[in-house]
């Protein structure tokens, strides 16, 4: 069964303490591995698509990064303003826009 | 434009209500999704269009009906709704080919 299992379920960081979230994935065929944040009350936000093992992304103080068994989101130096949940997705197979969402990381980082 | 607008914000309704929720979208995106999201639960898919044609529904009960009036709009109709169907209801779009999907902001739905 494709699955998509985050860790930890909740993280507590001062504010310039890195860290890092993991997504773990079973999936046959993966076709896509995607990072999305969410605020409060809010849609989704993407921020990465991810496609083959050894591929890494960066947005500011975000990278994102896979394997063929997870993706990690590093947070190096966080801010307030990171606080948010972070969702990982994966495509479904088969031809339609399916994804699987795990069930995310809420971030919140204190001044 | 790369803004996928919902309406309303927030809505009430009674069980014998009848409503709808309205998407819209102007990046030209051909594919369009229905979402449900509990509170810190993920996303769950209910609804896919692709090309204005019904492609993908998630074993959704009856009482939400959706419809794509054209490559830009998506209303979802909602009728007998019970109190467990309360949530945030997303819509969002993509290329038919799956790149990312663009959220809108949501509609937060309470059924009384």
């Amino acid at each position: 069964e494709d699955q998509v299992t985050q860790s930890p379920e909740a993280l507590r960081l001062q504010e310039g303490e890195s860290s890092s979230l993991n997504c773990s994935y079973t999936v046959s065929g993966l076709r896509g591995l995607f990072w999305y944040r969410q605020d409060p009350g809010k849609g989704p936000e993407f921020l990465f698509t991810l496609y083959s093992a050894g591929e890494e992304k960066e947005k500011e103080r975000l990278k994102a990064t896979l394997t063929k068994k997870e993706s990690f989101l590093h947070i190096t130096a966080p801010k307030p303003e990171d606080s948010a949940t972070y969702l990982c997705a994966v495509q479904a197979p088969g031809g339609y826009n399916k994804l699987i969402f795990g069930a995310g990381t809420r971030l919140a980082v204190h001044p | 434009d790369t803004e996928v607008t919902q309406t309303p914000k927030h809505l009430v309704m009674g069980m014998t209500n009848k409503k709808s929720l309205k998407c819209e979208q102007h990046m030209g995106h051909r594919a369009m999704y229905w979402y449900k999201q509990k509170a810190k639960k993920p996303p769950e898919l209910m609804f896919v269009y692709s090309y204005e044609k019904l492609s993908i529904n998630e074993s959704v009960p009856s009482r939400f009906s959706p419809e794509c009036p054209n490559s830009s709009l998506l209303n979802l109709h909602l009728h007998a709704l019970q109190p467990e169907d309360s949530a945030l209801y997303l819509c969002a779009s993509s290329q038919a080919q799956p790149e990312k999907l663009f959220f809108g902001s949501g509609t937060q739905l309470s059924v009384l």
